[in-house]
């Protein structure tokens, strides 16, 4: 079984102002990873996955993210925010296996990012 | 693709009605999931299939929640009767190899 764990519930940020937005995973097996951001009224978005190769990976926004095997995590990185970034973030891990790909999703982190 | 289609986007009942959300996955995509969003909750898996074959309706709450597959292209998920506690976002969701695509939800609020 695998599980994420989302460190912080709600994260407030200054307008320009880095953040890191925490996630931790457990699994057994070899996992693919996820960073999902759902704006306010909408469905969840793919914002960056991690699937093999490079462990750092950046989304075309301005967010990246570092697996680290080692550490069991998958943080997820911006130098400078916007007010358009404030949203809610959820992490999500899978464990291919015999070709299901289910993901077990955390409990999400809220962005808020202050002018 | 259109991405993922919900209808109705917005559903208002009264407790002990019927409800329908439906579902319509993006083309190639073999697996489909049902979720609930509540702010207590957070998202909840209801159920999955694959290939249009359930697979783990363990996340059901209870036997008023009903889910159907009858083809590739559509799917729904149905409510009865209908309780307060039913009110929440649901979404639908369609993926392949792992990599999710969500609808935009239908809000169901049952008074």
């Amino acid at each position: 079984a695998q599980s994420v764990t989302q460190l912080d519930s709600q994260v407030p940020v200054f307008e320009e102002a880095p953040v890191e937005l925490r996630c931790n995973y457990s699994s057994s097996v070899s996992v693919y990873l996820f960073w999902y951001v759902q704006y306010p009224n909408q469905g969840l978005q793919l914002l960056l996955k991690y699937l093999s190769g490079s462990t750092l990976v950046e989304s075309i926004n301005g967010f990246e993210a570092e697996f680290n095997k080692s550490q069991t995590s998958f943080h997820l990185r911006k130098p400078s925010v916007h007010i358009s970034d404030t949203a809610e973030y959820f992490c999500a891990v899978s464990a291919p296996s015999g070709g299901s790909y289910i993901p077990t999703f955390g409990r999400g982190t809220s962005l808020i990012v202050h002018p | 693709d259109a991405g993922v289609i919900q209808s109705p986007r917005h559903e208002v009942t009264e407790m002990g009605q019927e409800v329908t959300l439906r579902c319509k996955p993006i083309s190639g995509h073999d697996y489909l999931f049902w979720y609930r969003q509540t702010m207590m909750r957070g998202l909840e898996l209801l159920i999955y299939f694959n290939n249009n074959v359930p697979i783990d309706d363990s996340g059901m709450p209870e036997d008023r929640f009903s889910a159907k597959m009858p083809n590739a292209s559509f799917s729904t998920l149905k409510i009865q009767p209908s309780e307060p506690r039913d009110s929440a976002v649901y979404f639908c969701a369609s993926s392949h190899r792992g990599e999710q695509y969500f609808g935009p939800g239908t809000r169901l609020t049952v008074t």
